[in-house]
Order: C-alpha cells, then structure tokens, then sequence
C-alpha cells in the first residue's frame, strides 16, 4: 500500500472555492477509485476509473469532477458545488478488473472553513 | 444494487475475549467479501478476505465465515489485544458485475479494554 499516495494530508478551503486533491500509484494498476468517509458513514464510493482517459460516477458524484490522463495518477476536485464537503477522502487502486483486493492511499482530511 | 448492513456500530470486549462482527449483503450475485482495518486517522488495511466458493477462512486469530444460503458474513477475532482496537469495515462486490466494485458497510468500532 505503501506504492499509492494521497497530497496533501491535511487541507482547508473557503466556502465557494474549487480544490482539487492529488492521488498517484506506482503499482501499475489499472483501476482507482475515490472515496469519501465521514463519521458512520463507511466509504461511500464518489468516482471510478478502470483505464485511462475513462471513468464513471459513483454513489454520490455530485459536486465532484475527476480526471484519467495517466494511468498512474486520479486528482479528484470538489468544486463549490459540493455542499458538505468537510470529510475524510480516501483514494485506492486494484490491479485490474479481474483481481479483487484494493489498496488505499493514506487520505486527505478537507475542512471547508 | 447492492446493499451492505454491518452490525454492531459499536463493540467493546476485554483483551483476550472474541470479538465478532456480522454483515449481511442483498446482491445473491456478490462473490467477494473483504474485511478492512482502520486504525485512527489511517487508511483501511485488507485483514482478511473470503470468496463465495469458500466457507471459512482463518489466519492466525482472525477467521471469516460466509453463510451464502443466509447471506451473511462474519469477522471473528480471537484472543483479542489492545492492538486490535480500531474501526472494522466489511465489504461486498461482484467481480462480474459494476465492475467489481466494493459496497462497504458502515463500519464497526471495536475496543479492546486492557
């Protein structure tokens, strides 16, 4: 898990203002997705990606825009449209659509201020 | 689609007592059940994982079962440490289906009482 990274760990944005979080792997996976996490809440699913240049709306992609351009990288954005965007984003990667097990990055905790 | 209830939201158990944390799935198609770990302000950690072509399976103290007829599965840790105290996630996809992806429930925080 160690071969996927989340920046930065901590960020703090004002209300109406788009940010955009970093994730990369170097596992040459082909599949990454984000998460999103609030308190009892579990991991609710935002944005897939199983190749580059191709990706699809999760559970709850409003306010939300992605990116495929590498394979080894997935920025997520939330834009002013999002709004409750205070949580716990958490990125991850499987190796492709055959294989079961996903790593997840170390997160990025956004409050919006 | 598929619908992941976990329970319960909260165990506390003193160290070296089992601990056990159940999940029941709607989707009679998933085939893949993962447990996570999550210690405070870490990423979820893969413990353990089973596939529907298999009942049980054990690693050390920390053991799944899956009743498929009964659609449910369940974590069981025995002999548990204070290092076992963190957030527990269950999870269930269908590798043939959406693409594989992971439906979580809503987590289970364990704490384990020295």
């Amino acid at each position: 898990d160690g071969g996927i990274t989340q920046s930065p760990k901590y960020l703090f944005r004002k209300e109406g203002q788009n940010v955009t979080l970093s994730c990369e792997q170097n596992l040459n996976h082909d599949a990454m997705y984000w998460y999103r996490q609030d308190p009892g809440q579990g991991l609710r699913l935002i944005y897939y990606s199983q190749i580059v240049n191709d990706f699809q709306k999760g559970d709850i992609a409003e306010g939300y825009s992605v990116s495929r351009e590498k394979k080894e990288s997935f920025p997520l954005t939330v834009t002013s449209a999002q709004k409750n965007p205070t949580a716990f984003y958490l990125c991850a990667s499987k190796k492709g659509p055959s294989y079961n097990e996903q790593f997840f990055g170390p997160g990025t905790r956004l409050t919006v201020l | 689609g598929e619908n992941v209830e976990q329970h319960p939201s909260t165990l506390s158990v003193q160290e070296g007592d089992s601990a056990v944390i159940k999940c029941t799935y709607s989707d009679s198609a998933s085939n893949y059940f993962p447990w996570y770990k999550q210690e405070l302000g870490k990423r979820p950690q893969l413990i353990i994982d089973i596939r529907s072509n298999v009942g049980e399976k054990k690693d050390q103290r920390i053991a799944v079962t899956l009743n498929k007829t009964a659609k449910h599965f369940s974590l069981h840790i025995t002999e548990t440490q204070p290092e076992d105290s963190a957030v527990y996630f269950c999870a269930a996809s269908n590798s043939a289906g959406s693409q594989g992806n992971l439906i979580f429930g809503k987590g289970t925080k364990l704490s384990v009482k020295p």
